[in-house]
């Protein structure tokens, strides 16, 4: 069965803390992930990558980075972590072009900052 | 700017009848269409698309509908089960590559 691993399903952080979200692959997938889902706001693309090396902001790329180093990881980056960034993260791939079946999602991280 | 638009946050529904979630999108170059399910504290599983050159696609107890002249589609459950309970999201291909999403509707299925 295919999967997207995330790291943490829980995580508590203080205000101005460097937080990273880790989120691991194992279908060979060209394309990865990371949104936020808030009440009311639905899911809000952060970044996404198309390839080892590659990313591209999203929506909402403020107040976040990410990288990927091999094809099979890709990590979300807050660089000072901020009460309004607690949030469900979620982490998605595909391949490089969409099947009709879409994303593959991971489990999801809950960060609270505090 | 919202491509994608569920316009009811949730819905309540006896068990064994009928629910229907909507859907609306502005953008006319969406060319398939999505609903996801989404339990507390999983992630999105996929539940059911449909292409832009169709107006139906049943699968079991799910039908999704496309109004591409209203630009709206709409998910059917029947009969609905208290497992439905969820969020379902729908999302829309903008592109080779990426998804757009809805705000969700969170679904109850009362005994």
């Amino acid at each position: 069965d295919v999967k997207v691993t995330q790291s943490s399903r829980y995580l508590v952080k203080r205000t101005g803390e460097k937080v990273f979200l880790e989120c691991v692959q194992d279908m060979d997938h060209e394309n990865m992930f990371w949104y936020r889902q808030d009440p009311g706001l639905g899911l809000r693309l952060i970044y996404f990558s198309y390839d080892v090396k590659m990313k591209e902001k999203g929506d909402i790329p403020e107040g976040y980075s990410v990288s990927r180093e091999k094809k099979e990881r890709f990590s979300l980056i807050l660089e000072s972590a901020s009460t309004n960034q607690t949030s469900m993260y979620l982490c998605a791939s595909s391949l490089v072009f969409l099947s009709v079946n879409g994303y593959t999602f991971g489990s999801g991280t809950r960060l609270t900052v505090v | 700017d919202q491509q994608v638009k569920q316009n009811s946050p949730s819905l309540s529904v006896q068990e064994g009848r009928i629910s229907i979630l909507n859907c609306d999108y502005t953008n006319s170059m969406f060319d398939y269409f999505l609903w996801y399910k989404k339990y507390p504290a999983e992630g999105p599983t996929f539940l059911i698309s449909i292409s832009s050159i169709k107006d139906k696609n049943e699968d079991g107890r799910f039908t999704v509908f496309l109004n591409k002249s209203a630009k709206h589609l709409s998910l059917h459950i029947v009969p609905s089960q208290p497992g439905d309970s969820a969020v379902y999201f729908c999302a829309a291909r903008g592109g080779a590559q990426k998804l757009v999403f809805g705000q969700g509707t969170r679904l109850t299925i009362n005994p």
